[in-house]
């Protein structure tokens, strides 16, 4: 059982948004800054977004993130058959003294 | 350009111990934190522990305090998973990661080192 909570899975069409949600509480979202890591199959995670918004260098402005209160969300528009990967969302957690991610998302573009 | 590369996993008995190393390159290495990140076969991304640039802090995840030891040596530019009293429940693959602007979120993963833990 993950600390935080996303989805297991979404699926939209090529072309389409779609968005993820991970939803925490106090202790980890509500008071520190999110993460989102993509991870194609057979792949290390990549780094999507940090800091809640913010996107690393490379990474196209189809990805975005955003936070409001205990729950977090990314959104990708303009979804490609490249995007099926697992989405995870990462914070800290100031009661557990640790890192915590989500349990995972699978997207799938049909 | 930024490269972490893992090593030292294999197949190791339960209560066995396994030393895994992280070469860094293409950064300044003694100005990040670095962590360690592992993932059960099939499973989601757990959080194993971080280590601050000069090594003074240090944090683990609950099941595995007492057991892992992180350390690094920024004159060799590396990182280090010290792992005894293994576990069939520490089989996974893990992942060194650079800390990007805090403690916790990564931007750079090394290609991952898998640790099989069973008779």
């Amino acid at each position: 059982q993950s600390v935080l909570t996303q989805p297991p899975s979404v699926s939209a069409a090529p072309g389409q948004r779609v968005t993820i949600s991970c939803s925490g509480s106090s202790s980890n979202i509500g008071n520190n800054y999110v993460s989102w890591y993509q991870q194609l199959p057979g792949t290390a995670p990549k780094l999507l977004i940090y800091d809640n918004n913010e996107r690393p260098s490379g990474i196209p402005d189809r990805f975005s993130g955003s936070k409001s209160g205990t729950s977090a969300t990314l959104g990708i528009t303009g979804l490609q058959t490249g995007d099926e990967a697992d989405y995870y969302c990462g914070t800290w957690d100031s009661s557990l003294s640790g890192v915590v991610f989500g349990g995972g998302t699978k997207l799938t573009v049909l | 350009q930024v490269q972490l590369v893992e090593s030292g996993g294999g197949l190791v008995k339960p209560g066995g111990s396994l030393r895994l190393s992280c070469a860094a390159s293409g950064f300044t290495f003694s100005d990040y934190y670095m962590s360690w990140i592992r993932q059960a076969p099939g499973k989601g991304l757990e959080w194993v522990s971080y280590i601050s640039s000069s090594g003074s802090l240090i944090y683990y995840t609950d099941s595995v305090k007492g057991r892992f030891t992180i350390s690094r040596d920024n004159a060799k530019n590396s990182l280090y998973l010290q792992m005894n009293s293994l576990r069939a429940e520490d089989t996974a693959v893990y992942y060194c990661a650079r800390c990007k602007s805090r403690a916790y979120n990564f931007d750079y993963w090394g290609q991952g080192t898998l640790v099989t833990v069973s008779s």
